[in-house]
Formats: structure tokens, C-alpha cells, sequence
């Protein structure tokens, strides 16, 4: 398996465009989960999914940013319009479902989408 | 709600020498810890868990982590650190009440001096 995939790595915008970041999970993952990384706040969850339905959502900032799964294999996370203050690395991370398996409560993330907004 | 504290903004500690990173946690029920370590422009790696049984924990790369309960501990140690272990490394929560989420620590960064 390729792992969790997320694309872009970078991205540079203007603020007040729109914003689009991408994630495939790994196949047979239940659980999505969106992160973002910041020098002040740290790893903060923003949402998460379990078999593509958004189940909390209480992370994220402000109704500029929103989130979809619309299937098993795909999600975005996208901001709209952008500011400065979204400056940071989104990571998306997946796991399992808990049942048993040893790997059912770990997270796999990706590698992150870096986002610089100007 | 669930919490986890890392005290300390960073480790130094000379390679050979045994290492400690402290982690503290706070849930309402029965906590499932984690600890996972990030090298730079890299997404976060699973390093170890703990869920139930014994309180030491062994996970990747030689570390371990010790729960305590009575003191809501779960440090991560390694005997002997090697100038590749610097990294940055973040202790995480989940717990039932807290729902199927998991919450990361502020994070330690990890200098190892050779």
C-alpha cells in the first residue's frame, strides 16, 4: 500500500482565493481524520469521518473551511476565501476500525500539504 | 475532556545516554496512549501504545513507555539515544467517553548530541 496520500505538498495563494487540499486514505480505512499544524497551537484535529460521515466537525476554525468524503477513497479539506492565518502544514490521517486488529486504534498519516498563504 | 501535556519544549541528552520524554494525560475513562515521532518536512510515525495489560510498553527503534496510572503518566524512555533519534515527538490520548479521536500533545523536540 502507498500509504496515505495527500497532494498538493505545497502551496502557495493569495489570500482571499480558494483552497483545496486533497487525501486518499489507505483502502479499507474507516476513519479519516483532518489536522493542522501550527508553531502556536500545535497538531490541532479539525474534523473526522468514519465511513465517509462527518462525525465531529468541532475543530473546525470558522465556517471558511469545510470538509468532504465523498467516498471511501477520497476527501478534501478546503478553505474559502483563504487568510494569512491559515498559514500551515494540513495533515490527513487514517485508520482502521476498532475489532481486534493490532493496527485498529493507530493512525497512519501523510506526508502534509504545506499551505502558505500571502 | 481528554488532555495530554508534554511538559518540556525539548530534550537535549548526549548520545549513549539514557533518554525520557514526559508525557501526562487527563480522560474521563479508560485512556488508549500513544506516542509518535516526526522527522522534518514528514508526516507523524507510529512508535508505540498502550491499550491494556502490561504497563511497559516496547514499540519501534529500541523505545519503550511506561504507563502509570496513579500518577497519569506515560513517559517514553530509551536507554541508549543515538544522534538519529532527534526528532520531535508527540504523546496522544483517546478514550471512549472522548469518542473514536485521538489528541496530541504540544509536542517535545529531541536534540541528541553526538
Amino acid at each position: 500500500d502507498a500509504g496515505v496520500i495527500q497532494s498538493p505538498r505545497h502551496e502557495v495563494t493569495e489570500m482571499g482565493q480558494e483552497v483545496t487540499l486533497r487525501c486518499k486514505p489507505i483502502s479499507g480505512h474507516d476513519y479519516l481524520f483532518w489536522y493542522r499544524q501550527t508553531m502556536m497551537r500545535g497538531l490541532e484535529l479539525l474534523i473526522y469521518f468514519n465511513n465517509n460521515v462527518p462525525i465531529d466537525d468541532s475543530g473546525m476554525p470558522e465556517d471558511r473551511f469545510s470538509a468532504k468524503m465523498p467516498n471511501a477513497s477520497f476527501s478534501t479539506l478546503k478553505i474559502q476565501p483563504s487568510e494569512p492565518r491559515d498559514s500551515a502544514v494540513y495533515f490527513c490521517a487514517s485508520r482502521p476500525s476498532a475489532g481486534g486488529t493490532s493496527g485498529a486504534n493507530v493512525l497512519t498519516f501523510g506526508a502534509g500539504s504545506r499551505l502558505t498563504v500571502l | 475532556a481528554q488532555s495530554v501535556a508534554q511538559p518540556e519544549d525539548q530534550v537535549n541528552v548526549a548520545e549513549g545516554n539514557p533518554l525520557t520524554v514526559k508525557c501526562t494525560y487527563s480522560v474521563s475513562g479508560n485512556p488508549y496512549l500513544f506516542w509518535y515521532v516526526q522527522y522534518p518536512n514528514r508526516g507523524l510515525q507510529f512508535l508505540l501504545k498502550y491499550i491494556t495489560g502490561d504497563n511497559l510498553v516496547k514499540g519501534s527503534y529500541g523505545f519503550e513507555a511506561e504507563f502509570n496510572k496513579s500518577q497519569t503518566s506515560f513517559h517514553l524512555k530509551k536507554p541508549s539515544a543515538l544522534v538519529s533519534d532527534s526528532a520531535l515527538y508527540f504523546c496522544a490520548v483517546r478514550d471512549m467517553a472522548g469518542g473514536f479521536k485521538t489528541i496530541f500533545g504540544a509536542g517535545t523536540r529531541l536534540f541528541v548530541k553526538a
